[in-house]
């Protein structure tokens, strides 16, 4: 069955800077691609998605980017903020919708 | 607000008991997905069910069961509760069948099974 994982389970960055997470799938025929920002308390909230058929798709402050060829997803964040501190979590799709296991993002000022 | 209603938000039990959670789908969504997220384990997939029958499934236990009614709303059954049962459960509602859009979280309910 399809396996996401996640290169790194906390990641640590300054106010400002730009922040990348990473993502890995397993299964080729994974057509759909979702990033969720879980803040403490809440349920995922979607951020972003790309289909199969693109390998870059940019939205507010955030860009994801697919890699069919290495099965490898990541997530962008421009001018990361305090508010965006939360845990991040790549969804695939092949059949059903598999979360990988999630990276804290923490922010410093 | 995503739209989605979950309840109880938190229940605490015994082992050995039965619990059931409750969801209601955004207005409009076909879909009710089932998710449990424990401490060290991230989201794991149970069930997903579209427009009343089931659609897909995933790690859900034997002693876990789940249904979606006419109205659509959906409820997950849990029985025979074990200590490691504890975890928030969230439901998730889309529009289609997976892969037609984005997902709405609920809030989840927090189920401690002591």
């Amino acid at each position: 069955g399809e396996s996401v994982g996640l290169h790194l389970p906390t990641l640590s960055v300054q106010e400002g800077d730009n922040s990348i997470i990473n993502c890995a799938y397993s299964n080729s025929a994974s057509d759909y691609f979702i990033w969720y920002k879980q803040e403490s308390g809440k349920g995922p909230q979607f951020i972003i998605d790309i289909r199969s058929n693109m390998d870059k798709r940019q939205g507010q402050r955030v860009t994801v980017l697919l890699n069919k060829t290495v099965k490898h997803l990541s997530l962008q964040i421009a001018a990361t903020q305090p508010g965006d501190s939360a845990v991040y979590f790549c969804a695939v799709q092949g059949g059903k919708l598999i979360f990988g296991q999630g990276t804290e993002l923490s922010v410093k000022p | 607000d995503s739209g989605v209603t979950q309840t109880p938000k938190h229940l605490i039990t015994a082992t050995g008991q039965r619990v059931t959670l409750r969801c209601s789908p955004r207005s409009g969504d076909l879909s009710v997905y089932w998710y449990q997220q424990s401490l060290d384990q991230g989201l794991q997939f149970l069930i997903q069910y579209y427009n009343g029958e089931e659609r897909a499934k995933g790690n859900i236990l034997e002693r876990f069961s789940a249904q979606q009614f006419p109205d659509l709303h959906s409820e997950l059954n849990l029985s025979s509760l074990e200590l490691g049962d504890s975890a928030l459960y969230f439901c998730a509602s889309s529009v289609g069948p997976v892969g037609s859009g984005e997902l709405f979280f609920g809030e989840g309910s927090r189920l401690t099974v002591l």
